[in-house]
């Protein structure tokens, strides 16, 4: 059972425009809520990441927003760029679970010049 | 910093044969690690968490017998899989976090496996 849905599967936006992706999680105990991004026949290089006692988070292009009663939250970047071009996987967990992360599915993004 | 190393990249190896994988975290001391296994165009899924000086604990339906874990240093974790089939093709990935559970996990730059 997928702990973290993510969406869409995958996307493709114009250099300068927006990229958003989405997650939803079902366990209320989740408190740290990390992205990662992965190039091809790399490991996943952290992006940015939230806590449940903000609801957003900004760093460069990149900000999350995070709804706690909705169980969601999203990644946005800002004026894509072709080197954005990557898999991007959100990822949750428990502080008492060893810090485990739950990663979702990932959704590829391809910035077109 | 939090730089995770992991070798070798790239690993192939004919059928029976036992092969290891190392990851080493350079700039910190990791007090836990993590082995991934990764399918072509899907998320990670998790194999073990590895604390140092202790056994690992391995997630359901991983055969420990199958996937030796060592974390014997704050450093290095090691992964050895014994008797390598061809269904044991896959890129593996180590992440290695510093300090408590809340900090983040980071990545090596994975392990290509192909067993012949």
């Amino acid at each position: 059972q997928q702990q973290v849905k993510q969406s869409p599967q995958s996307l493709i936006v114009q250099k300068g425009g927006i990229s958003i992706i989405n997650c939803a999680y079902e366990n209320t105990a989740f408190d740290y809520f990390p992205w990662y991004q992965q190039f091809p026949g790399k490991g996943p290089a952290l992006l940015i990441a939230i806590r449940p006692d903000v609801s957003e988070k900004k760093e460069g292009r990149f900000t999350i927003s995070f709804n706690k009663s909705a169980k969601q939250f999203s990644l946005h970047i800002m004026d894509s760029q072709p080197g954005d071009s990557a898999t991007y996987f959100c990822a949750a967990s428990l502080t008492d679970s060893w810090g485990k992360l739950q990663f979702g599915a990932g959704t590829q993004v391809v910035v077109t010049p | 910093g939090a730089v995770v190393s992991q070798h070798p990249s790239r690993v192939i190896c004919k059928s029976g044969t036992s092969v290891k994988i190392e990851c080493r975290s350079l700039d910190f001391q990791a007090t836990t690690m993590f082995w991934y296994r990764q399918f072509p165009k899907q998320s990670l899924m998790l194999m073990a968490t590895s604390n140092e000086g202790s056994k690992a604990t391995y997630e359901q339906g991983v055969e420990k017998d199958k996937f030796l874990i060592n974390h014997a240093s704050l450093t290095l974790s090691t992964l050895t899989v014994t008797s390598a089939h061809p269904e044991d093709s896959s890129f593996y990935i180590c992440s290695a976090r510093q300090g408590y559970s809340n900090q983040p996990q980071h990545f090596g730059d994975g392990t290509r496996l192909s067993i012949l």
